[in-house]
């Protein structure tokens, strides 16, 4: 059956550094790659999406890497501060044309930034 | 430009009552997808309306059933409620279908549903 698995442990990084997360998949030939931030109480965010034919995407202090062979996407927040403390959700997405799978998520890697 | 928004924020219910969750797409959108997030877990799709017809669906039974209307809002219903079913129920819209090429998808707040 098709599996995500993102970190389970909450990952501690200290303010400044680069905080890399780490989402591998199985059993799946995902089309896209999105990754999402989610805070306490609240509804996913749209970051980043990356295509199977891209190797990396970036965006202001954030990088996406995809790697297809490895079955594996590096998600890394650069020069990190407290506020972005959260929870990131990786999630995969087929291509279906006319019809939809919707999102398979990952049950998200807790990441605390800490002054 | 408005938000995806949800109601009603929180909602208790007792096993096999039944229950109606809302939502309105942001503007613009004609897709809309419904998922179930329990405690610690990721959010898992349960189905998907583009265009007021069911254009997808996961692994959930037949008692959740939902609609799209003309102005692209949405309800999900759900029959014979289980102790299982409490988690965040969050609805996302996107302007194309979660598997076409424009599918960031736009999430709610969310319902939190607790079942006694």
């Amino acid at each position: 059956s098709q599996k995500i698995e993102q970190n389970s442990e909450a990952l501690n990084i200290q303010e400044g550094k680069t905080a890399t997360l780490t989402c591998n998949y199985t059993n799946y030939s995902p089309a896209y790659l999105q990754w999402y931030r989610q805070d306490p109480g609240r509804g996913p965010v749209f970051l980043l999406l990356i295509r199977e034919n891209e190797k990396e995407k970036r965006k202001e202090r954030l990088k996406v890497t995809f790697d297809t062979t490895l079955k594996q996407s590096l998600f890394h927040i650069t020069a990190s501060q407290p506020a972005d403390s959260a929870t990131y959700l990786c999630a995969l997405a087929p291509y279906s044309g006319g019809g939809a799978d919707g999102l398979t998520f990952g049950k998200g890697t807790h990441l605390i930034i800490q002054p | 430009e408005t938000g995806v928004t949800q109601s009603p924020t929180h909602l208790i219910k007792t096993r096999g009552q039944q229950v109606t969750l809302r939502c309105s797409s942001q503007s613009g959108h004609n897709t809309v997808s419904w998922y179930q997030q329990a405690l610690g877990q990721g959010p898992q799709f349960i189905f998907q309306y583009y265009r007021e017809e069911e254009n997808g669906r996961g692994n959930f039974p037949p008692r959740f059933s939902g609609l799209q209307f003309p102005n692209y809002s949405s309800e999900l219903n759900v029959n014979a409620l289980e102790l299982d079913d409490s988690a965040l129920y969050l609805c996302a819209s996107s302007p194309g279908l979660a598997g076409g090429p424009d599918n960031e998808q736009f999430f709610g707040p969310g319902t939190r549903l607790t079942v006694l």
